[in-house]
């Protein structure tokens, strides 16, 4: 089955620095990369996917990008805001047809210093 | 749109009580839910996987007969903790394939406290 690594597990960055947290998949048939953020003690939201018939996609400071032969993406933050702190899952999944279910990464704590 | 909605928000309950979680797509359609149970600063951990119209089908090592899980119509699921105990004391969350889309949504999760 699939199997999720994300990393780091925590990041500090300085207000209007950059963030970049990466994952890696093992399944080749999965081709559906959400990323999720989880404030403190509510619902993850999905801010940005990329599936993968595309190998980058830019939602205003979000992007991510996707590298199918090496089982990895990344989610990129620019500009990084205090209000960017959270916690960030990525997931993957197959699509279509028998859709599965999401197997999300253990998360990166981002925290952004004003 | 895109609206995942999950009742109640909290719950505390005595020991060997039974709880229900409600969860419902208020916009859209969804053919499949799934349920997870998260412990502080962790993952999510997937408990079952909700098809409406037949069984759920479980993940390795939970209890179908503790977890409940009925998924009646396309905007509704619910989750019956049986016979609780403190042990299951948690935060779980919903989320709500939307059809068609393949994304995923999430409730707002439910904290259940038992005593």
């Amino acid at each position: 089955g699939e199997n999720v690594e994300q990393h780091p597990s925590t990041l500090s960055v300085q207000e209007g620095d950059s963030a970049v947290i990466k994952c890696t998949y093992s399944d080749s048939a999965s081709n559906y990369f959400p990323w999720y953020k989880q404030e403190l003690g509510k619902r993850p939201q999905l801010i940005i996917d990329i599936r993968s018939n595309v190998g980058e996609k830019k939602d205003q400071r979000i992007a991510v990008t996707l590298n199918k032969t090496a089982k990895h993406f990344s989610l990129h933050i620019t500009e990084t805001q205090p209000e960017d702190s959270a916690v960030y899952f990525c997931a993957a999944r197959g699509y279509g047809g028998s859709q599965g279910n999401l197997i999300f990464g253990k998360g990166t704590k981002l925290s952004v210093k004003p | 749109g895109a609206v995942v909605s999950q009742h109640p928000s909290r719950v505390i309950c005595k020991s060997g009580t039974s709880v229900k979680i409600e969860c419902r797509s208020l916009d859209f359609q969804a053919t499949t839910m799934f349920w997870y149970r998260q412990f502080p600063k962790k993952s999510l951990m997937l408990m079952a996987t909700s098809n409406e119209g037949s069984k759920a089908t479980y993940e390795q090592g939970v209890e179908k007969d503790k977890f409940l899980i009925n998924h009646a119509s396309l905007t509704l699921s619910t989750l019956t903790v049986t016979s609780a105990h403190p042990e299951d004391s948690s935060f779980y969350i919903c989320s709500a394939d939307r059809d068609y889309y393949n994304e995923q949504f999430f409730g707002p999760g439910t904290r259940l406290t038992v005593l």
